[in-house]
């Protein structure tokens, strides 16, 4: 049961590079999710896909963008990575937005460091 | 502003001490409360969604628990195996947005 994968696990980037993050779900899920976790605070929404073709902002989106390629993937990319940006990334997805209130689902994580 | 807040930060058990972690919100509409448990270098791992107080949702030796202001997660005769972080999580009224609290860490010792 593969559910929400993640790629790279890890990386390291020098400030300006740039880089995608990608997402993949086996879940038939129609929502799917960038978040960002960082030390002493909690999850935070980077941008959210309701459905394929749909792209919306999140709490944090300054300095991402994010694609919608399929049912199954969504990426996330730094243009000009930052140091700001060193954070631990995650992914996820649910079977439904809107106003459903199904749980989300997590991947295990991007650990990317920005020197 | 939509705030979720957990306590303890941090807590100490020793194997069989039963305790509660606690999860208050102050959001509009609450549409479902969720909590996860979060293993070192992993992703959160659902374990259950509460949707209105009086609720109560139990898996092993966990139970959670709902009212208006706040949500408990009472853990009985826990094991080492329980030791990780918990994370609490508020949607709102609207789209699926959901508001993290920080988590509280927990270590069971043998």
């Amino acid at each position: 049961n593969a559910g929400v994968t993640q790629t790279p696990k890890f990386q390291v980037l020098k400030t300006g590079q740039s880089m995608t993050l990608q997402c993949a779900q086996d879940m038939n899920h129609n929502s799917m999710y960038w978040y960002r976790q960082d030390p002493g605070m909690g999850l935070r929404l980077i941008y959210y896909s309701a459905s394929e073709g749909t792209t919306d902002k999140g709490e944090v989106p300054n300095g991402y963008n994010v694609s919608r390629l399929n049912k199954r993937e969504f990426s996330l990319r730094l243009e000009s990575a930052a140091p700001s940006q060193t954070s631990v990334y995650f992914c996820a997805s649910s079977v439904t937005g809107g106003y459903s209130n199904q749980p989300q689902h997590f991947g295990d994580g991007t650990r990317l460091s920005i020197l | 502003e939509d705030q979720v807040t957990q306590s303890p930060e941090a807590l100490r058990l020793q194997e069989g001490e039963s305790s509660s972690l606690n999860c208050s919100y102050t959001v509009s509409g609450l549409r479902g409360l969720f909590w996860y448990r979060q293993d070192p270098g992993k992703g959160p791992e659902f374990l259950f969604t509460l949707y209105s107080a009086g609720e109560e949702k139990e898996k092993e030796r966990l139970k959670a628990t709902l009212t208006k202001k706040e949500s408990f997660l009472h853990i009985t005769a826990p094991k080492p195996e329980d030791s990780a972080t918990y994370l609490c999580a508020v949607q709102m009224a609207g789209f699926q947005k959901l508001v993290f609290g920080t988590g509280t860490r927990l270590l069971v010792s043998p």
